[in-house]
């Protein structure tokens, strides 16, 4: 099955700082990927996604491209907000075709004022 | 569409009880996942549904839990007899079949605490 690297947390950056989550995973083929995010007390949510190489997806600032050389699908925001502090995950797609994902396992997010 | 329900939002009991977990997925969609949340293991996937048939159910603890769709609108799970380390945050989460790059659905969760 996949499996994924995630960097661990916590995080903490200073509101309008640079965030970068790093993601590399290992799959069979070339799977679609995602990221999720999770506010505190919160079920998780789809925060952006790309289906295919060089693909970026894109959501409420973040950004992230499929690589597949290097099998990586990097988070990335120009300038945090207090309001981004959550936990965020990546999450490879699995190749069986049943909408089965791996989750990583997390990088909590704190974004101070 | 109010999104995936799940009941209780919160439980506690204690040790041996019987705890049963409800959930409704989104209306329309064919795939149902329970996950497990604890700091320790992070976000496990228990078993999932495809049309309320179990696909894979080789993230289930143990013969302890078992879990339930007898329809396409009600999922249960269910843990006989509850223990202490089964304290976690429970998710379930729904999506719908198609193309690659679906999106799942997710529940508040269920807050289990056995004391």
């Amino acid at each position: 099955g996949n499996s994924v690297t995630q960097m661990e947390g916590p995080v903490t950056l200073s509101e309008e700082a640079f965030l970068t989550i790093n993601c590399t995973y290992t799959a069979t083929g070339y799977p679609s990927l995602f990221w999720y995010v999770q506010y505190p007390g919160e079920g998780l949510q789809l925060l952006l996604k790309a289906t295919k190489a060089d693909d970026k997806g894109s959501n409420k600032g973040f950004e992230a491209t499929y690589r597949k050389e290097t099998t990586s699908f990097h988070l990335e925001k120009g300038s945090v907000q207090v309001s981004d502090s959550a936990v965020y995950f990546c999450a490879p797609e699995d190749s069986g075709g049943y909408q089965k994902v791996t989750f990583g396992i997390g990088t909590k997010l704190q974004v101070i004022p | 569409d109010a999104g995936v329900i799940q009941s209780p939002r919160h439980e506690v009991t204690e040790m041996g009880q019987e705890v049963t977990l409800r959930c409704k997925p989104i209306s329309g969609h064919d795939y149902l996942f329970w996950y497990r949340q604890t700091m320790m293991r992070g976000l496990e996937l228990l078993i999932y549904f495809n049309n309320n048939v179990p696909i894979d159910d080789s993230g289930m603890p143990e013969d302890r839990f078992s879990a339930k769709m007898p329809n396409a609108s009600f999922s249960t799970l269910k843990i006989q007899p509850s223990e202490p380390r089964d304290s976690a945050v429970y998710f379930c989460a729904s999506s719908v079949a198609g193309t690659r790059g679906n999106e799942q659905f997710f529940g508040p969760g269920t807050r289990l605490t056995v004391l």
